[in-house]
């Protein structure tokens, strides 16, 4: 099984910041690989997909690269409305473990 | 416009049975490939059932056994059933489309399950 290892677990940041969180995959995913935010209560919204593909509606200040095993995802000006907790998920089905944005 | 709902959550004794239910509009079940994630309190998704188009259905090893996957295509809805239930399949149970083989690109707003003595 691929395992993915998400880092870091959570993130304090200023509004305008760039954030990024990283994402290891145990073994070669190529590009097959999404990003998902979900803000408190809510269901999860897909952000990315294929590693670096802006799903129509979101805003172009979030972004993801990589391939292979090491991948990123960044907003590139942190805003109120970004806090939440993002996943990223390789083609297997499998979750990283999240990491929790928060606003310092 | 694409919309997902679920409903059957409850609280339910260890041992018990639910029948999750995920009403599709928008679009066909049939013509998808429908899929389960569940979220345990204060934890991460994982990832619990699929169903594809050609009927095909698959499970994580944490459930399998234990829960079935299925579909009503004329009333556009995706079943999970979940039989000897623990106390660790206690969490909200989404339901998602899933489109280019892995990714979830429409999730409903999930369903609590509550499995306690």
């Amino acid at each position: 099984d691929i395992q993915m290892t998400q880092s870091p677990s959570s993130l304090s940041a200023s509004v305008g910041d760039r954030v990024t969180i990283t994402c290891q995959a145990s073994h070669d995913i190529s590009t097959y690989l999404n990003w998902y935010q979900q803000k408190p209560g809510k269901a999860p919204k897909l952000l990315i997909y294929d590693a670096s593909n802006l799903e129509t509606g979101v805003p172009s200040r979030f972004s993801g690269s990589g391939s292979g095993t090491d991948f990123s995802f960044t907003i590139s000006s942190l805003q109120p409305e970004d806090i939440a907790t993002y996943y990223c998920q390789q083609y297997d089905n499998v979750f990283g473990g999240g990491t929790k944005v928060e606003i310092k | 416009e694409v919309q997902l709902v679920e409903s059957g959550g409850g609280s339910i004794q260890p041992g018990g049975s639910l029948r999750l239910s995920c009403a599709a509009a928008g679009f066909s079940v049939s013509d998808n490939y429908m899929t389960w994630v569940r979220q345990a309190p204060g934890k991460g998704l994982e990832w619990v059932s699929i169903i594809q188009r050609d009927g095909d259905i698959y499970f994580a090893d944490s459930v399998k056994g234990r829960f079935s996957i299925s579909r009503d295509d004329s009333k556009n809805t995706v079943y999970l059933q979940m039989n000897s239930l623990r106390a660790e399949d206690t969490a909200v149970y989404y339901c998602a489309r899933e489109r280019d083989g892995y990714t979830l690109d429409h999730w409903g707003r999930g369903t609590l399950v509550t499995v306690s003595s």
